[in-house]
């Protein structure tokens, strides 16, 4: 099972910030949280990942509480193009793991003119 | 640019069929993993590969077999392809430790 909950949808207008949401109660103090979106009939895409202090690069932010229980990764102007299922993931540590990541359902963003 | 290729974005195959997808990763990535995505049901992991010639089973193994011959190529079969295999396959690469790589998908029906 995923070890995160979503909210399934969220809008958003063209320009403005997406903040989406991901609560992750039970992780570890070694996992870390990764966030990936998937557009439609595509493959997933990697967007950014962290493990307790918060990160930025070209496409968000992502924004960890301090007792790393909930995130929330922040487009900070949306497009069109930003419309697509996004998935908050706790991903399983260990080398016999491979790093697997469970996927969860996801939040359906759509952003809108 | 790390680039994960799939041998065919849509297949349609008969039941019983002995099918194969193939994907390969350029970027010398140790970590391989073919997953199903299904409506309502997400992406699901099959099998996965940390090396040559290992294989893991993921959460729904019933029905497929992996190879991992060479470091570059993971294939995923389906010995008697059947109808409830009809889905959306992706593949994955990685390093032990980076973010996942995943190919364009291969949508597969069965008849």
């Amino acid at each position: 099972d995923a070890k995160t909950t979503q909210p399934p949808s969220m809008d958003c207008a063209e320009g403005r910030a997406a903040n989406l949401p991901c609560n992750h109660s039970t992780i570890s103090g070694n996992e870390y949280v990764y966030w990936y979106r998937q557009i439609h009939s595509q493959g997933p895409q990697y967007i950014i990942h962290g493990l307790k202090n918060n990160e930025t690069n070209e496409m968000a932010s992502l924004i960890i509480t301090e007792d790393r229980k909930s995130s929330t990764l922040i487009l900070p102007h949306a497009t069109l193009r930003d419309t697509a299922v996004y998935y908050c993931i706790v991903r399983v540590g260990g080398r016999n793991q491979g790093g697997k990541l469970i996927f969860g359902q996801g939040t359906e963003l759509s952003v809108k003119p | 640019d790390v680039k994960v290729t799939q041998s065919s974005r849509y297949l349609v195959k008969r039941t019983g069929e002995k099918v194969f997808l193939e994907c390969v990763q350029d970027m010398d990535h140790e970590n391989m993993f073919w997953y199903r995505q299904d409506p309502g049901l997400g992406l699901r992991l099959i099998y996965f590969s940390y090396d040559v010639k290992m294989k893991e089973k993921g959460d729904i193994p019933e029905g497929y077999s992996v190879s991992r011959e060479k470091k570059e190529r993971f294939s995923l079969i389906l010995e008697s392809a059947s109808t409830n295999q009809t889905s959306m396959y992706l593949c994955a690469s990685s390093t032990p430790r980076s973010e996942q790589y995943f190919g364009p998908g291969t949508r597969l029906t069965v008849t």
